[in-house]
């Protein structure tokens, strides 16, 4: 099983709508980083969480981290078609900052 | 700021020879690169971490004599995949990052086909 998951899996949503991707660990969360891919590129960094219950944000995009549960949250609120995308989270559960895991992803429509 | 520059984006090759991609960080100095592989629609797979000047760390089930690492210097790492065969097929993608607390920039990958 992986040592990370994401759900959902998929997400197809009407343009204004919010949404939530949710980042589960098997394991102890030491850094939990969010990023998106768009298909056939490389990944872009959205955002940082290293304490347990911290919450941050950019633009529409907020992202919490509940260290007790392992687990992350991603909310997109009002999605825009710019906000279609694959979304990966990524997690350092060595505790060393050597390296990370990441989850399967969730991939996003979003419609008109 | 943070901007990681990989190349080549696309390789098309035969069989048997032997492909290089570098991994260059612009505006930044990379203590650490990393070295993944992701398989359609599927998720990133860690190959192999690498520290400047030093030996690089391969994952479990890497092979390091067909996937040849270096990273001479804080702003470049090369992946070489030597011998190349169909099953290497795949899309690449490097990460570089500064200090420890600091997150991983990803290059826009490399796409990896061998006939």
């Amino acid at each position: 099983s992986q040592e990370l998951e994401q759900s959902p899996q998929s997400l197809i949503v009407q343009e204004g709508k919010n949404l939530t991707i949710n980042c589960t660990s098997s394991k102890t969360l030491y850094g939990l980083y969010w990023y998106k891919q768009k298909y056939g590129e490389g990944l872009i960094f959205l955002m940082m969480l290293q304490k347990g219950g911290e919450e941050k944000s950019h633009e529409k995009i907020t992202a919490k981290l509940d260290e007790k549960k392992q687990q992350s949250s991603l909310h997109i609120t009002a999605s825009q078609p710019s906000h279609a995308g694959i979304y990966l989270c990524g997690a350092d559960i060595t505790g060393t900052a050597s390296k990370l895991t990441f989850g399967t992803g969730t991939r996003l429509q979003v419609t008109l | 700021g943070a901007v990681v520059s990989q190349h080549p984006s696309w390789v098309i090759c035969k069989s048997g020879t032997s492909v290089k991609i570098e991994c260059r960080s612009l505006d930044f100095q990379a203590t650490t690169m990393f070295w993944y592989r992701q398989f359609p629609k599927q998720s990133l797979m860690l190959m192999a971490t690498s520290n400047e000047g030093s030996k690089a760390t391969y994952e479990q089930g890497v092979e390091k004599d067909k996937f040849l690492i270096n990273h001479a210097s804080l702003t470049l790492s090369t992946l070489t995949v030597t011998s190349a065969h169909p099953e290497d097929s795949s899309f690449y993608i490097c990460s570089a990052r500064g200090p420890r607390d600091q997150p991983q920039h990803f290059g826009d990958g490399t796409r990896l086909s061998i006939l």
